[in-house]
């Protein structure tokens, strides 16, 4: 059983560059998020999809784009990234007033 | 903003030893959870405490939650070297968005 799955684990980008970082679940969860965590600031969410077919701003969610695929998949992306947008991405699932299901991480560096 | 607000943020006990760490936060809330991550890896849920509750115990870990005071705490008994992690409170106020504190760090020394 796998649970939340992210592609890539690490990844380098030049400043204006774009990425997509990819988020799969197997646990048929309805909700899923993504976070950024950066030192001495805890996971900040950027978006969430509480279903399939819709998306919502989090609290950081300026420079970022989201897709919710389908039930399994939702991905994020960078159009032009910064160095501002360096930190670990965590995506979760999970159903509605429940514990959140994490992978374990997208490690992000843009020079 | 982030909701919720660990202390201490760093806590270094040895092994044997209890640990506490305490969350506060601003808003009304669903439920507090607890989430431990240990380096490089992503978070892993320990314990939900819904809003009508007060304690909850699983294992070596006990919760407590203070809705007048809007506070909770987390106690780790008889702790070992393998609770070696970051400590995460998280508080969910029915909106679908879980807003983390930034953690407490937990040593503990052999």
């Amino acid at each position: 059983n796998a649970g939340v799955t992210q592609t890539p684990k690490f990844q380098v980008l030049k400043t204006g560059q774009s990425m997509t970082l990819q988020c799969a679940q197997d646990m048929n969860h309805n909700s899923m998020y993504w976070y950024r965590q950066d030192p001495g600031m805890g996971l900040r969410l950027i978006y969430y999809s509480a279903s399939e077919g819709t998306t919502d701003k989090g609290e950081v969610p300026n420079g970022y784009n989201v897709s919710r695929l389908n039930k399994r998949e939702f991905s994020l992306r960078l159009e032009s990234a910064a160095p501002s947008q360096t930190s670990v991405y965590f995506c979760a699932s999970g159903p509605y007033n429940s514990p959140l299901h994490f992978g374990n991480g997208t490690r992000l560096t843009v020079t | 903003s982030q909701q919720g607000e660990e202390d201490p943020q760093a806590l270094s006990i040895q092994e044997g030893e209890n640990a506490t760490m305490n969350c506060s936060y601003k808003t009304s809330i669903n439920n507090l959870q607890w989430y431990r991550q240990n380096s490089g890896r992503g978070l892993v849920h320990l314990i939900l405490i819904r809003s009508n509750e007060r304690e909850k115990h699983s294992g070596r870990l006990r919760v407590t939650l203070d809705t007048s005071k809007k506070s909770s705490s987390l106690l780790i008994t008889a702790s070992r070297a393998a609770d070696t992690a970051s400590y995460f409170c998280a508080t969910d106020a029915n909106d679908y968005k879980l807003s983390f504190g930034a953690g407490t760090t937990v040593t503990v020394r052999a």
